[in-house]
């Protein structure tokens, strides 16, 4: 079974500056993708960016980029120049190869001050 | 761009009532998800559909609920007599294949139940 930690369940930071979300995730399976995902006030989820367990590169989607560190099984998601949109709830996610449900974690509630 | 859709936005029902919820996935997709969230908690799985049948399943997705693609375009989620603890946010998502590794899910704006 998966499981999915997110330890800050809210962060304040100034409109600008980066942000550092935490995501630990436990899995025995050697084939995984870990999964960022953003939810607004209005309650849809948008995903944000993607990690696969073989990929020796950290992703990057604009000013989104995944801290993937395996040996810690660490999956922090890093936010650049923050905007007073990005103000949400954020939540990790992981799948694992051939069981394609995505287990969550509790999420952080992140607001950006202008 | 592509998107998932869901109706209603929100449903108000009475306890014991029957619901049924729509969603459209991203149109070549073959993986389709309904995941629910109460209010304040995290997002949970319910099931997985995959070439018209279940392929996975939570321990929530009991007898009471069921899935169903009824033509080439929805999919719907029925939940037979509705409790009060149904009430949640409920997504729909879709994935295009598992093909690869892992495939992203795409998820719709969610309907709101409210169970009274």
């Amino acid at each position: 079974a998966q499981k999915i930690t997110q330890t800050q369940p809210g962060m304040f930071v100034q409109e600008k500056e980066a942000v550092t979300l935490d995501c630990t995730y436990d899995t025995s399976d050697q084939s995984y993708g870990l999964f960022w995902y953003k939810q607004p006030s209005s309650g849809e989820m948008i995903f944000l960016i993607y990690q696969g367990s073989y990929d020796e590169q950290n992703a990057t989607e604009g000013r989104y980029s995944l801290n993937f560190q395996k040996a810690r099984k660490s999956a922090n998601l890093v936010i650049s120049a923050s905007q007073l949109g990005d103000s949400a709830m954020y939540f990790c996610a992981m799948s694992t190869f051939g069981n394609e449900k995505l287990t969550f974690g509790t999420g952080t509630r992140l607001t950006i001050i202008p | 761009e592509p998107e998932v859709t869901q109706t209603p936005s929100h449903q108000v029902t009475q306890m014991g009532q029957e619901v049924i919820l729509r969603c459209v996935p991203i149109s070549n997709h073959l993986y389709f998800y309904w995941y629910r969230q109460i209010l304040g908690q995290k997002v949970e799985f319910l099931v997985s559909f995959y070439n018209n049948e279940i392929s996975e399943k939570s321990e929530i997705f009991d007898d009471q609920f069921s899935v169903e693609r009824p033509d080439g375009s929805n999919f719907t989620l029925k939940i037979r007599s509705t409790k009060l603890e149904d009430s949640a946010m409920y997504f729909c998502a879709s994935s295009e294949a598992l093909l690869k590794l892992q495939e992203t899910q795409y998820f719709g704006p969610g309907t709101r139940l409210l169970v009274l």
